[in-house]
């Protein structure tokens, strides 16, 4: 059955320093998402991406953090300048379409954990 | 602020009985999905629900939505200690969802 797939599925970092958080969504889907879980709290949405461009992304989700999807397979999300308090776990998620009365669910990777010291 | 809240947040029960976790949201949303979260894994999605009056169940987990009370239930019957793990619900008006707080959930012998 297709997953999505994320990695690495750890990374530690310094404070200040660049991350990427690689996604592989599953291959016919169309609508992609990154969460934040913050340890024993709520799933966080920051940002979705549809036809290659950025649909919706919250507060959370500033200058600081970019998507892109390079290759058609990848979807990556980036930490330009990493803080404490981005300690977390970041998932992808995809999701085939979107369209009103549909049951399309969202399929969630297995997360990166994110430790910045 | 778009609200999406879970009652209880946590929830210890004996195995065998019955119990029902509430999510209230704030906002009009055709859908609304449950999810399950073993500790320290991924989210899996368990219900998707898309119109008022809703109903779906899956062995032990029932899930409904009033689409106007902006009310949905997860309904356990007969628990069992497989069950325990945090149960999500997420509305989805817009492109993005927005997860309710999260019920943990034990089910002990």
């Amino acid at each position: 059955e297709p997953e999505v797939t994320q990695t690495p599925s750890h990374q530690v970092t310094q404070m200040g320093q660049e991350v990427i958080l690689r996604c592989v969504p599953i291959s016919n889907h169309l609508y992609f998402y990154w969460y934040r879980q913050i340890l024993g709290q709520k799933v966080e949405f920051l940002v979705s991406f549809y036809n290659n461009e950025i649909s919706e992304k919250s507060e959370i989700f500033d200058d600081q953090f970019s998507v892109e999807r390079p290759d058609g397979s990848n979807f990556t999300l980036k930490i330009r300048s990493t803080k404490l308090e981005d300690s977390a776990m970041y998932f992808c998620a995809s999701r085939k379409r979107a369209g009103r009365g549909t049951a399309d669910t969202q399929y969630f990777g297995p997360g990166t954990r994110l430790t910045v010291l | 602020e778009l609200k999406v809240e879970q009652n209880p947040l946590f929830l210890s029960m004996q195995e065998g009985k019955n119990y029902t976790i509430y999510c209230n949201y704030s906002t009009t949303s055709d859908r609304l999905y449950w999810y399950r979260q073993d500790p320290g894994k991924s989210l899996e999605s368990l219900f998707v629900l898309l119109s008022n009056g809703a109903v779906k169940q899956e062995g032990r987990l029932m899930a409904s939505l009033d689409t106007k009370a902006r009310l949905s239930t997860l309904h356990i019957t007969a628990a069992v200690h497989d069950l325990s793990a945090t149960y999500f619900c997420a509305v989805h008006p817009s492109n993005q969802f927005y997860f309710g707080t999260g019920t943990s959930l034990t089910v002990i012998p």
